[in-house]
């Protein structure tokens, strides 16, 4: 079944620990893909998307991912993380040139210690 | 995000009840989208609507109806609910850019 996982469900770092989280797809051809983060209590905001062009996509805050076509993979990145980067971050794909219909991951809670 | 508006934002209710979860949105967004969030297993697509005339069913639309009674406005509805449907559902809307999401309601069915 097409699905996109993420395999890290709880991530705990210290401050001013780098982050990688994975992210890999099962869907061929083309595909756009998304990392939204989630604060504690509050809605999905967009970090980054790749839709094209250089596969290493930089977003706000300071995240970065890399989209590796060969191995469906788009994990994020950020080399020194921050108390207030804890959230939950969220994967997800969609298919072809529209960005409608997203599948997202299960997500990954980060939580950093001060 | 401010333009994407969801009411009510919490609700508790009893099983067997009808309820109706309401969106608005001044993005001008042709597209627009309703999701639920459980624990462990990311967001799940319910429905999803790409104009007023244009109603599709998601992954997860068993025991849902939506209803998009303008371009601004798409309510998703629970006919008969059940415990398992307890959780965070979010509304969304989509241009190029990406999808916007409201600030979800948290829904207990008891």
């Amino acid at each position: 079944a097409q699905s996109v996982s993420q395999h890290n469900h709880h991530v705990i770092l210290s401050e001013a620990a780098s982050l990688e989280l994975g992210c890999n797809y099962s869907y061929g051809g083309t595909v756009n893909l998304f990392w939204y983060v989630q604060y504690p209590g509050q809605h999905l905001q967009l970090l980054l998307k790749y839709f094209s062009g250089d596969p290493l996509v930089k977003g706000i805050k300071g995240f970065e991912a890399e989209f590796i076509k060969s191995k469906f993979s788009f994990n994020l990145r950020k080399p020194s993380v921050q108390w207030s980067d804890t959230a939950e971050y969220f994967c997800a794909v969609n298919k072809g040139s529209n960005t409608g219909k997203l599948i997202f991951g299960q997500g990954t809670t980060l939580q950093v210690k001060p | 995000d401010a333009d994407v508006t969801q009411t009510p934002r919490n609700r508790i209710t009893k099983t067997g009840k009808r309820i109706m979860l309401e969106c608005s949105q001044t993005k001008g967004h042709d597209r627009m989208y309703w999701y639920r969030q459980d624990p462990g297993l990311g967001l799940r697509l319910i429905y999803y609507s790409f104009d007023v005339k244009d109603i599709n069913k998601g992954e997860i639309s068993d025991g849902y109806s939506v209803s998009r009674q303008a371009q601004a406005k798409f309510s998703l509805s629970l006919e008969s609910a059940i415990p398992n449907q307890t959780a965070l559902y979010f509304c969304a809307t989509s241009d190029s850019r990406g999808q916007f999401f409201g600030p979800g309601t948290r829904l207990t069915v008891l």
